[in-house]
């Protein structure tokens, strides 16, 4: 069964403490692993897609990388802006057939 | 450009009642997806919308819900006879395919059923 694990569910870092969000999945036929953003009250924003292992990209203080089992997304000096929660999902052939992760909560404390 | 738009934000009925919500999707994308998300739980997929072709109604939970793209461009989702567990928030997106390009997402309207 296609599934998408996303770990920690909640992470609490000091302002300038750099960690790593992951994002696990099991899915056949993998046609893109997207990392969404989702502040409270608001829809999920796109971030990044990444389609093949050993991909990467990067957008400020962030950086998604993809192997052919996970995805990490990497927050280099984090700010407090940068609290949300962090979703991935993985395309197993087309985008009805998106499958999402639970997300992780971020915390950045000045 | 202009993003994704729904409206209600926040729509507060009584249980039994019909509510109506709608999408308005970024001009020019062709597919338009309605999600529904729970406090605690992932996206739950509902129903898509691509061009002119019949929808993929294998998310919708119940024969309550319905949804309908006019020209292609506007959506409204309708919930009859609501149920408290219908609460949720309704996200509404668009994607310029159903390929792999993102989904572009609105801020959703809140759905609570007293």
């Amino acid at each position: 069964e296609d599934q998408v694990t996303q770990s920690p569910e909640a992470l609490r870092l000091q302002e300038g403490e750099s960690s790593s969000l992951n994002c696990s999945y099991t899915v056949s036929g993998l046609r893109g692993l997207f990392w969404y953003r989702q502040d409270p009250g608001k829809g999920p924003e796109f971030l990044f897609t990444l389609y093949s292992a050993g991909e990467e990209k990067e957008k400020e203080r962030l950086k998604a990388t993809l192997t052919k089992k996970e995805s990490f997304l990497h927050i280099t000096a984090p700010k407090p802006e940068d609290s949300a929660t962090y979703l991935c999902a993985a395309n197993a052939g087309n985008n009805r057939k998106l499958i999402w992760g639970l997300g992780t909560s971020l915390a950045v404390n000045p | 450009g202009a993003g994704v738009s729904q409206s209600p934000s926040n729509k507060v009925t009584e249980k039994g009642k019909d509510v109506e919500l709608r999408c308005d999707p970024i001009s020019g994308h062709t597919a338009l997806y309605w999600y529904r998300q729970s406090l605690g739980q992932g996206l739950e997929f509902l129903i898509y919308f691509q061009g002119n072709s019949a929808p993929d109604k294998s998310g919708l939970p119940s024969d309550r819900f319905s949804a309908e793209r006019t020209g292609g461009s506007v959506s409204t989702l309708t919930i009859q006879r609501t149920q408290q567990e219908d609460s949720a928030v309704y996200l509404c997106a668009s994607s310029s395919n159903s390929g792999s390009s993102p989904l572009h997402f609105g801020n959703g309207t809140r759905l609570t059923v007293t």
